[in-house]
């Protein structure tokens, strides 16, 4: 597996807490994503960067936001967490030109 | 924006036949075309892809097709072996390789292989 790792990988939390999800890579490629994954949706889109503080919005960026102020390091901020928001959450990275490979995954549970 | 359908959502077959699982997607402008291999409580995998100047690439029992003129693509897993059980994913994206936009996702097709 490509150097991805996400942290943590469980979290449980409350509705109306914020939450802060981490991607961090060793392979320093440009581009960094983040997708959930829900029963019958398959993945998608919520954000992505294309280089250090250059962000943009996917296809279901609404509740969420993102930053990455490293190469190595993409974090996505859940402000006021929903119940809505229980997912499980990939992040992948893809150097210019390349395929996207996947970290291993963070299960939230917003209760 | 982009939307790919994929069929059937579940798909049954005897070990030893051949697989296959069609998507099509709606934005002529998408030119990568992705495959990923998911197993339970694992990350997706990429298993192999295709670019639209290429209508047909093979890795030993797996190939996949691009019509462009139609706007669908195919997985085709030939020989089925029992660790070929898993939901796959076809993908689509504008940007070359991975996309500067992200990839759009079929809902997935859990395989099963009987032995």
């Amino acid at each position: 597996d490509a150097g991805i790792t996400q942290s943590p990988r469980h979290k449980v939390t409350e509705t109306g807490t914020p939450v802060t999800l981490r991607c961090h890579q060793t392979e320093n490629h440009r581009y960094m994503y983040w997708y959930r994954q829900d029963p019958g949706h398959g993945l998608r889109l919520i954000h992505y960067s294309y280089g250090v503080k250059d962000t943009d919005k996917g296809e279901v960026s609404d509740g969420y936001s993102v930053s990455r102020s490293k190469t190595e390091d993409f974090l996505l901020t859940l402000e006021s967490a929903t119940s809505s928001q229980t997912s499980v959450y990939f992040c992948a990275i893809s150097a210019e030109g390349n395929e996207q490979y996947f970290g291993p995954g963070t299960r939230l549970t917003v209760t | 924006g982009e939307n790919v359908e994929q069929h059937p959502s579940t798909l049954s077959v005897q070990e030893g036949d051949s697989a296959v699982i069609k998507c099509t997607y709606s934005d002529s402008a998408s030119n990568y075309f992705p495959w990923y291999k998911q197993e339970l409580g694992k990350r997706p995998q990429l298993i192999i892809d295709i670019r639209s100047n290429v209508g047909e690439k093979k890795d030993q029992r797996i190939a996949v097709t691009l019509n462009k003129t139609a706007k669908h693509f195919s997985l085709h897993i030939t020989e089925t072996q029992p660790e070929d059980s898993a939901v796959y994913f076809c993908a689509a994206s504008r940007g070359s390789g991975g996309g500067a936009d992200g990839l759009t996702f079929g809902k997935g097709t859990h395989l099963i292989i009987q032995p």
